[in-house]
């Protein structure tokens, strides 16, 4: 049963230091997405990349965070410098991108477990 | 931007009752509808979507009915059981976007 596993599980750290977190999307998906969930905000969308190339990021703050994808079966999420307000939940996900046209059509998105992150 | 609500933002409903969840979404252009549940500490799961050529769909406990016209979806859980409790979210998105916007979430909670 393939799934999207991500690292660290939890992560404490105080204001200021670099964080990163790493997702393996399912073999053969080539969608990848970084979602944060907070209470107040919900799940919100950072970044999705498609085929390793980013194609939305503009959910992310620019200034601290970035995403990469240096294979195929990784992706990152970094954050530099953190911020008591970044303590979230991150989730990757990944998907399979079928289509080809213009009136693509979304399919399913495999979340992984989630990085709990709390900045003191 | 989609703009998407949910309601209701709790439902408690007995076991064996009936609980229905609506979405509403602003854009028209969107074409693909699922629902997704967190069960508490969890990840988000897929358990039920709907094209926009379709107006309803079942999957055994669990239907979406699509009303395209007043750009609002469903979902319906029959016979609810205590594992059914759970937060649910819609997430609507338009052609060639493959990222979701999540609406705000119900928390369901099934009473044994």
């Amino acid at each position: 049963d393939a799934r999207v596993t991500q690292t660290p599980r939890h992560k404490v750290t105080e204001m200021g230091q670099e964080v990163t977190m790493r997702c393996q999307p399912i073999l053969g998906h080539n969608t990848v997405f970084w979602y944060r969930q907070t209470m107040m905000q919900g799940l919100e969308l950072l970044a999705y990349f498609r085929n390793r190339a980013p194609l939305d990021d503009s959910g992310m703050p620019k200034d601290r965070f970035s995403a990469e994808m240096p294979d195929a079966t990784l992706a990152t999420l970094k954050i530099q410098p953190s911020e008591p307000r970044d303590s979230a939940v991150y989730f990757c996900a990944s998907g399979l991108d079928r289509d080809r046209g213009v009136g693509r059509r979304g399919e399913t998105q495999y979340f992984g477990p989630g990085t709990r992150l709390l900045v003191l | 931007g989609e703009n998407v609500e949910q309601h209701p933002s709790t439902l408690s409903v007995q076991e064996g009752d009936s609980a229905v969840i609506k979405c509403t979404y602003s854009d028209s252009a969107s074409n693909y509808f699922p629902w997704y549940k967190q069960e508490l500490g969890k990840r988000p799961q897929l358990i039920i979507d709907i094209r926009s050529n379709v107006g309803e769909k079942k999957d055994q406990r669990i239907a979406v009915t699509l009303n395209k016209t007043a750009k609002h979806f469903s979902l319906h859980i029959t016979e609810t059981q205590p594992e059914d409790s759970a937060v649910y979210f819609c997430a609507p998105s338009l052609p060639g976007r493959r990222a979701l916007t999540f609406g705000s979430g119900t928390r369901l909670q099934v009473q044994p």
